[in-house]
């Protein structure tokens, strides 16, 4: 099958700039999760998506960050303005139910450089 | 909150030798625990996990025991290969609720001919 789809690979703004980012799950699943993974740690949890609704955006900051899953497929990730600390790899996972019996399946993710 | 505690890295090995990466974690309740594994240029995939208190996860001759009594999900390996280099990661999920994963830091593996 194939994965979970990340486009661009690579993205260097300035601050205070606009960026965004997409994401194309495997057919099928369910659930999204858009991940922050600064350079030394490990992924933070942004957002998650079941279909088409938002379940969980606890941890994305909502002044600068939007996130949309129109029609329960593909998803963006917005950031504007940029800040220098949004420095990060973007990950985006799908799992087929969102449940313990179903694991993420993770994309080759997003690297921004915000200068 | 929940969250985990990892062995700080880098790990540098030789081929074959053994290999622990230690993990620990706070949770409320009984989490499930992940292993995922990032190989250079990749993204992440899953290891191994276990769901439940004494299961042993296992893959590609890696394996991991669930302990309660220690909150602890060590990953180890008997003979590691050079094509074990890569970032490991220590995960959990909250067992109730929605399930979404938080990771440990991560620990680099570099394993030498």
């Amino acid at each position: 099958e194939a994965g979970v789809a990340q486009s661009p690979r690579y993205k260097i703004i300035e601050k205070r700039q606009s960026v965004a980012f997409w994401c194309n799950p495997i057919s099928g699943h369910a659930t999204l999760y858009w991940y922050q993974q600064i350079l030394g740690q490990g992924p933070k949890l942004l957002i998650q998506f079941q279909n088409n609704g938002v379940v969980d955006d606890s941890q994305l900051p909502k002044d600068r960050f939007s996130a949309e899953r129109l029609k329960g497929v593909d998803s963006t990730l917005k950031i504007q303005p940029a800040k220098l600390e949004d420095s990060a790899v973007y990950l985006c996972a799908s799992s087929l139910r969102g449940n313990y019996n179903s694991p993420l399946h993770f994309g080759n993710g997003t690297r921004l450089t915000v200068t | 909150g929940d969250s985990v505690t990892q062995m700080e890295g880098p790990v540098t090995l030789s081929e074959e030798a053994f290999l622990t990466i230690n993990c620990t974690y706070t949770a409320t309740g009984y989490p499930s625990l992940f292993w995922y594994v990032q190989y250079p240029g990749e993204g992440l995939q899953l290891l191994l996990k276990a769901t439940k208190a004494d299961d042993k996860g296992s893959n590609k001759g890696f394996e991991a025991t669930y302990r309660k009594e220690t909150t602890s999900f060590h990953l180890e390996k008997g003979s590691v290969q050079v094509s074990d280099s890569a970032v490991y990661f220590c995960a959990l999920s909250a067992p109730k609720g929605d399930y979404k994963l938080s990771f440990g830091a991560g620990t680099t593996v570099t394993v030498r001919a």
